[in-house]
């Protein structure tokens, strides 16, 4: 079945750092990964998603993440963080059946000034 | 832009009361999920739900829950003889089409306690 573990899950960066939310999936047919977040007191939110093509995926907000197949990854960066950024990230996979998104544990990210 | 509106936002029940969670879904969408997400853990699929009928379920939609498109517009949750460990966030979802490279969009989920 398909999975994604999520590295980390809190990570804390400076306002105007790098962000980098690590996920590794394992699947045995070609995945589709998406990254949502949720803000406090919200619901999930689609980040970006990669299906098919061009590995590396522009998101809203500024982010984007790069699917290598090598490294069985789909890390989630943002060159230049903002504090409105701070919420809880979660990686996904589709499952066999194509009916299920297959949720990682989540990565809170924290912003600091 | 379109969303997927649920009701009610938050939820007190009982142990061992029946408890219905309602979801509109986007208009033009034909496939239809719950999630739920248990306070600090990660979020959990339930099932899916298309043509009418249930698609998909996971070990945890067991006989205690089911799904229902009542009329054209809502997708609802039933919970019968609801349990401490029922209390989570439940999330509704819908896409135009199947999970895999389509976007699911997510409404703000419905926070339910039970006491």
């Amino acid at each position: 079945a398909q999975s994604v573990t999520q590295l980390g899950s809190h990570v804390s960066v400076s306002e105007g750092a790098l962000v980098l939310l690590r996920c590794n999936y394992s699947s045995s047919v070609p995945p589709y990964l998406f990254w949502y977040v949720q803000y406090p007191n919200q619901g999930l939110q689609l980040l970006l998603k990669y299906t098919t093509g061009a590995t590396l995926v522009k998101g809203i907000n500024g982010f984007e993440a790069e699917f290598k197949k090598s490294e069985t990854s789909f890390h989630l960066t943002k060159p230049s963080a903002h504090m409105s950024d701070a919420a809880e990230y979660f990686c996904a996979v589709s499952d066999d059946s194509g009916y299920a998104l297959n949720f990682g544990k989540g990565t809170s990210l924290l912003v600091t000034p | 832009e379109p969303e997927v509106t649920q009701t009610p936002s938050h939820q007190v029940t009982q142990m061992g009361q029946e408890v219905i969670l309602r979801c509109v879904p986007i208009s033009n969408h034909l496939y239809f999920y719950w999630y739920r997400q248990i306070l600090g853990q990660k979020v959990e699929f339930l099932v899916s739900f298309y043509n009418n009928e249930i698609s998909e379920k996971s070990e945890i939609f067991d006989d205690q829950f089911s799904v229902e498109r009542p009329d054209g517009s809502n997708f609802t949750l039933k919970i019968r003889s609801t349990k401490l460990e029922d209390s989570a966030m439940y999330f509704c979802a819908s896409s135009e089409g199947q999970a895999s490279g389509n976007t699911i969009y997510f409404g703000e989920g419905s926070w339910l306690t039970v006491v």
